[in-house]
């Protein structure tokens, strides 16, 4: 157990829905990273929050949306979703911005 | 544009032997690097880091090689061991990179 918790493990939903994913990470740790791993690919930086705030966006579509709550946990909102959606999304907590990242075990989503 | 490069998408050794997987980056602003190692169905986990003042960093079985005017850095891996299998993230940040990038991964087989 890496302290990083990310549910659903699993999601299976059909193209055009909207889906929450959530990350709780881990204790101490102010920063949370959002990363998509589809196939073949590596690991696509999304977005990071550092305590509530947006601090860096990557990759994201304007179709997804993430927040970081005053609890530090954290949601990333897939809206309008396509095929191409489907991909394992990883969370990731650190102490800072300078550290080494924290994986939870992802979330594997799949749009049908 | 990939600035962390992993060209290798598989490696396969026998056990005992040496793993080398190797990664390349274009950004000279980078100055730090991580390597991740991933089973299926888990987060990637940290292995080894290095900072771009060192050339090598030495940890067990695992060194992390870095040659800057090459823009190369290598993970060694002696003895190979068949729980060494798995996929392998080279990461980089530094200069304007809040967040760590990464390669898109190296499968590690090491065959008993």
């Amino acid at each position: 157990d890496s302290g990083v918790t990310q549910t659903p493990k699993h999601l299976i939903t059909a193209t055009g829905q909207r889906v929450t994913l959530r990350c709780s990470p881990r204790s101490g740790d102010l920063s949370v990273y959002w990363y998509q791993q589809s196939l073949d690919q590596g690991l696509q930086f999304l977005i990071q929050y550092y305590n509530g705030e947006e601090r860096a966006k990557g990759n994201i579509l304007e179709r997804f949306s993430a927040q970081q709550f005053p609890d530090l946990h954290s949601e990333l909102n897939l809206s309008s979703l396509e095929l191409g959606d489907s991909a394992l999304y990883f969370c990731a907590s650190s102490v800072g911005e300078l550290y080494g990242y924290t994986f939870g075990s992802g979330t594997r989503l799949t749009v049908v | 544009d990939q600035q962390v490069k992993q060209n290798s998408p598989s490696l396969s050794v026998q056990e005992g032997r040496i793993s080398i997987l190797n990664c390349d980056y274009t950004n000279s602003m980078f100055d730090y690097f991580l390597w991740y190692k991933k089973y299926p169905a888990e987060g990637p986990t940290f292995l080894i880091s290095i900072s771009s003042i060192k050339d090598k960093n030495e940890d067990g079985r695992f060194t992390v090689f870095l040659n800057k005017s090459a823009k190369h850095l290598s993970l060694h891996i002696v003895p190979s061991q068949p729980g060494d299998s798995a996929v392998y993230f080279c990461a980089a940040y530094g200069g304007s990179q809040g967040n760590l990038i990464f390669g898109k991964g190296t499968k590690l087989s090491v065959k008993p």
